[in-house]
Parts: C-alpha cells; sequence; structure tokens
C-alpha cells in the first residue's frame, strides 16, 4: 500500500517562498504522477500542476505557471512542490496526491500560512 | 478551462435515505470523471473512479453514473458515517478540475 507522508506545517511571510516535500513509501515511486492540490479554509480543492517521475517532466495550470514548481528526487522517492511570491490567498492546506487521473492516495496535507 | 458544477452545495438527508449528488461539466468529458468523499481535517478519499467503477473496499451503497457532460453520484441507505463533503473531478486531456463540493448534513 502506498503511503505519501507531507513535510510540516508552515508559517511564511508575503512576498517569501515555500517548500512543501511529499515523501513516498511502497510502490513503484516512478510509475505514477504525483499531483498537488490545496484548500483554501472552507474552500474546494484545486488542482496546482503536477510531475511524472518516468518522464521527468511536470504540468502546471495557467493560473499557477510561473509561480509554481514541482520536482522529485527518485533516489529518495520524494516529491516536492515550490509556490512562490506568497500572498494572504495562498493561505491553505497543500495535499500531494498519486495517480495520472482520479488520485488514490493522498498525503495528509500541510497548512501553509501566509502572515505578516 | 473545463469548470464542473455540482448540485446541490448542501443537502440534509436521514440516516437510511438514498440522495443523489449532480456534477455538470461544461464540455463533454466522456468518462473521466472520480468522486471523492472528505471529512473535517482529512484528505479527500476517492470514491468512485472513470464515473462508475467503485474504488477497491468502498462500500457498494456507493454508486455514479454518466457521461459526458453530466454525471450523478448516489448513495444508497445513508449511513451515520457517509456525512461528509462530496466532490467531482474531471481528468481529461492532461487538465484536472473539482466541483465545488457537496455538504451532506444530517436532518
Amino acid at each position: 500500500q502506498v503511503q505519501l507522508v507531507q513535510s510540516g506545517a508552515e508559517v511564511k511571510k508575503p512576498g517569501s517562498t515555500v517548500k512543501v516535500s511529499c515523501k513516498a513509501s511502497g510502490g513503484t515511486f516512478r510509475s505514477y504522477a504525483i499531483k498537488w492540490v490545496r484548500q483554501a479554509p472552507g474552500q474546494g480543492l484545486e488542482w496546482m500542476g503536477d510531475f511524472i517521475p518516468l518522464f521527468g517532466t511536470a504540468n502546471y495550470p495557467q493560473k499557477f505557471q510561473g509561480r509554481v514548481t514541482i520536482t522529485a528526487d527518485e533516489s529518495t522517492s520524494t516529491a516536492y512542490m515550490e509556490l512562490s511570491s506568497l500572498r494572504s490567498e495562498d493561505t491553505a492546506v497543500y495535499y500531494c496526491a498519486r495517480g495520472g487521473g482520479a488520485l488514490d492516495n493522498w498525503g495528509q496535507g500541510t497548512l501553509v500560512t501566509v502572515s505578516s | 478551462d473545463i469548470q464542473m458544477t455540482q448540485s446541490p452545495s448542501t443537502l440534509s438527508a436521514s440516516v437510511g435515505d438514498r440522495v443523489t449528488i449532480t456534477c455538470r461539466a461544461s464540455q463533454s468529458i466522456g468518462s473521466w470523471l472520480a468522486w471523492y468523499q472528505q471529512k473535517p481535517g482529512k484528505a479527500p478519499k476517492l470514491l468512485i473512479y472513470k464515473a462508475s467503477s467503485l474504488e477497491s473496499g468502498v462500500p457498494s451503497r456507493f454508486s455514479g453514473s454518466g457521461s459526458g457532460t453530466e454525471f450523478t453520484l448516489t448513495i444508497s441507505g445513508l449511513q451515520p458515517d457517509d456525512f461528509a463533503a462530496y466532490y467531482c473531478q474531471q481528468y481529461t486531456n492532461y487538465t484536472y478540475s473539482f466541483g465545488q463540493g457537496t455538504k451532506l448534513e444530517i436532518k
């Protein structure tokens, strides 16, 4: 059974950058895309992008292009999501999830709070 | 971008009821639709993929149907554990978007 374990909560200043990690255990890391999804307080789910270790390629929606970078380190089975130029609206729980389409395994979530 | 619209936003029901949640896509997505259940403070859990395929371990009271632009999630015989938020998600052409969610409350 694949398990995704994310890094801990972060508090960041506006304009700064946050990097969240997602370590996979069980299964074959390079076989599946890792997606990042965020959820602002009391709000719905929003796809931020994904990374396919097998191809080493990332895919981002237009809203986040230029501000988010998703990478992965196969040697440690860890994916990373870096979000720059943080603003208060980026306060959210950030999830990593596995799957090419439907997402069958999720990390526990990482709360990122952006506050001056 | 493909927009996903769920209805209703909130649904009140009782244990034992049969409920249906609808999800509409702004353009045809074939059968590339998933449904998730989310409880407060927890990550979403996959219930249904490819519009009507039940994820392993999910009770058979959950079912999905539809294709193209209109989809439904039905829960037959609500259990106390089913009161939660539900989201649909489309996955076509390397884009992924979610509905705004439906909160299922106890009446």
